[in-house]
């Protein structure tokens, strides 16, 4: 069965770093883009970061940029996500999801790990 | 403010057919592929259409896609309660590198 499983929400101080991780299965994860997605609560999706297939390259939303990290382990089929510098509008669901071949759109998700920012 | 603008709210009864715009820019719509997902409460969102107009096996297809120049539209057909959810449309965006949501529409079926 292909599966994607997040881990790692906590919560978490303003300022503070958190390291978010995606356990995938069930295909061949080296195939694929990987992202992230999140949800503030009651609000919509949002986009935070893609890595392609190797690792090497990288986008990022803007509100992100220096502050998070995407990266990957295709040995340990594992997507991760380092963030630092959090801040309180940085609260809510993160999914992982696998971007599908020939732009065939974000076409597996995993059931996503709650990350809140708060003193 | 999203980059893509969606209504925030959509309705009908049972049966009915429903649409859902879209509109985004040259730089995502007008010149990518348009996709939508379909969030149920309490859910991760799933896969609706992709490049514009295809679907996902297992998608009924009382759902459509379309697009013309830089909106695009989800149609839904034989509207049934359990069609009740926020529509995401999503593309990617060639200025902001990256891909871009619509605010999302919730559906409601009276």
């Amino acid at each position: 069965e292909v599966q994607l499983v997040e881990s790692g929400g906590d919560l978490v101080q303003p300022g503070g770093s958190l390291r978010l991780s995606c356990a995938a299965s069930g295909f061949t994860f080296s195939d694929y883009w990987m992202s992230w997605v999140r949800q503030a609560p009651g609000k919509g999706l949002e986009w935070v970061a893609n890595v392609e297939q190797g690792g090497s390259v990288k986008y990022y939303v803007d509100s992100v940029k220096g502050r998070f990290t995407v990266s990957r382990d295709n040995a340990k089929n594992s997507l991760y996500l380092q963030m630092n510098s959090l801040r309180v509008e940085d609260t809510g669901m993160y999914y992982c999801a696998r971007e599908a071949r020939e732009s065939n759109g974000m076409d597996v998700w995993g059931q996503g790990t709650t990350v809140t920012v708060s003193s | 403010q999203s980059v893509l603008t969606q209504p925030p709210s959509a309705s009908g009864t049972p049966g009915q057919r429903v649409t859902i715009s879209c509109s985004g820019s040259s730089s995502n719509i007008g010149s990518r592929y348009v996709y939508w997902y379909q969030q149920l409460p309490g859910t991760a969102p799933k896969l609706l259409i992709y490049k514009n107009n295809q679907r996902p096996s297992g998608v009924p297809d009382r759902f459509s896609g379309s697009k013309s120049g830089t909106s695009a539209s989800l149609a839904i057909s034989g509207l049934r309660s359990e069609d009740e959810a926020d529509y995401y449309c999503v593309a990617w965006d060639d200025s902001l590198t990256g891909w871009v949501f619509g605010g999302g529409t919730k559906l409601i079926v009276l």
